[in-house]
This record gives C-alpha cells, sequence and structure tokens, in this order.
C-alpha cells in the first residue's frame, strides 16, 4: 500500500450537491491527518486538520476511520469556488515531514 | 498576499545552465522546505532546513544544492539539470518541529522550471 492513496478523479458534480473522497494511509500509527486545498496553477493550503473522530468546519466535514486506515472529506452544498485539487496529508512518525498525496481533482458545475 | 515569496516564478534553462530559485519567508518561522511538484505525480518533499541545519535529504540528486544562510531565506541552486526535473519547484515554511502536529506548511506560489 502506498503510504497515502487518493482516487485522482475528477469528481464532477452540479453546485449544490454533496461529495466526498476518501484517503487511505499506510502507517497505522499515524495520530493527525490534513486536507489540502490547491487551486488551478496555485500552492496548496490548509484547508482542515483531522484528529481522533473527525473536524466539522462549514460546509466541510473531516472524518477518520482508523480500523480501515482511511480519511474523508465532504463538501455539503458544494459551490462553484470549491473547484480544485484536494490534498490528503500524513505526518511521518517523528512529525517532521509531511507526505502528501496524489490529490482529488473536483469540479463544481453550475 | 503570501508569507512566502519565490522568484523567479517561471524559468527556462538549458542543461547545461546554473540557475537558482530563492525564497523568502516574512512568517517568523524556523523550518523552511523544498518540494517538488511534477504533473500526475504527489508533492515530493526535497530538503529540509530546521534552524538553517539541512535536517533532511529525500535522496534528491547532487544537480539540486540548497543553501540556507538563516531562517528567512532558502535557495535551490541548479546544475545540470535534465528536461525530466522540470517541474513546480514549492517551498514552504512552518514553525519548527511542530509542522507535523499541526500539519500546517505555508507554501510559496512557485517557481515552474523548463528544462530544455
Amino acid at each position: 500500500r502506498k503510504e497515502v492513496e487518493q482516487d485522482p478523479g475528477p469528481f464532477n458534480v452540479p453546485e449544490g450537491a454533496t461529495v466526498a473522497f476518501n484517503c487511505t494511509y499506510s502507517n497505522s500509527a499515524s495520530q493527525s491527518f490534513f486536507w489540502y486545498r490547491q487551486d488551478c496553477r496555485k500552492e496548496p493550503k490548509l484547508l482542515m486538520s483531522v484528529y481522533s473522530s473527525g473536524n466539522e468546519d462549514g460546509r466541510f466535514t473531516a472524518q477518520l476511520n482508523r480500523a480501515s486506515q482511511y480519511i474523508s472529506l465532504l463538501i455539503r452544498d458544494s459551490k462553484l469556488s470549491d473547484s480544485a485539487t484536494y490534498l490528503c496529508v500524513v505526518p511521518n512518525n517523528a512529525g517532521n515531514m509531511l507526505t502528501f498525496g496524489g490529490g482529488t481533482r473536483l469540479m463544481v458545475k453550475p | 498576499e503570501t508569507g512566502v515569496t519565490q522568484t523567479p516564478r517561471h524559468l527556462v534553462m538549458g542543461m547545461t545552465n546554473k540557475k537558482s530559485l530563492k525564497c523568502e519567508q516574512h512568517l517568523g518561522h524556523n523550518a523552511m522546505y523544498w518540494y517538488k511538484q511534477s504533473a500526475k505525480k504527489p508533492l515530493e518533499l526535497m530538503f529540509v532546513y530546521n534552524f538553517k541545519e539541512q535536517t533532511e535529504n529525500n535522496s534528491v540528486p547532487s544537480r539540486f544544492s540548497p543553501e540556507c544562510p538563516n531562517s528567512s531565506h532558502l535557495f535551490l541552486h541548479l546544475h545540470t539539470l535534465q528536461p525530466e526535473d522540470s517541474a513546480l519547484y514549492l517551498c514552504a515554511s512552518s514553525q519548527a518541529a511542530i509542522a507535523g502536529a499541526t500539519g500546517e506548511l505555508f507554501f510559496g506560489e512557485g517557481s515552474r522550471l523548463t528544462v530544455l
């Protein structure tokens, strides 16, 4: 299993839809996880962190499933501006390096 | 307005050229990083500097040479590159030793490199 694995997509959804992507990770000792967002031709930016059971921020919900070693990102009521690539990120054991997944591309259509 | 600035934004070079990428962070962070982002591939960590000391070299070829004169500046010196080195090179910074805990890296906009 790759360290961090994501479905590259693209996920094409209409405005207002709910969409979810998963990310699987190999390091069972990982304690914290992160979702970054990268707009086209821009730099990645931290979207949200996931510790223990999960995290919710407005329309965005991140969940952790330790048993199956995956995290998910749920976006409700999709907006056109949500179109971006979502990167799953997992720290190494020492906590001094972050491993990025290949990203999942989301395209929200009018 | 990003707190991490990279120059140049675009660079085209031949395989025999020597060039440098520059990164400056205005966030008071102590750790700086170079990442490589190629098409269809995940971000690859290249180098990590913590308090000006290189702490990680992720098996990067010697044609890439980093330099960190102080906690605010980071360079990537390029020499005799190959066409497959064409990519977006991203600089990032974080508070030292807590990048893992908070996961927050602050990226620059990147330097897009094309090697002919």
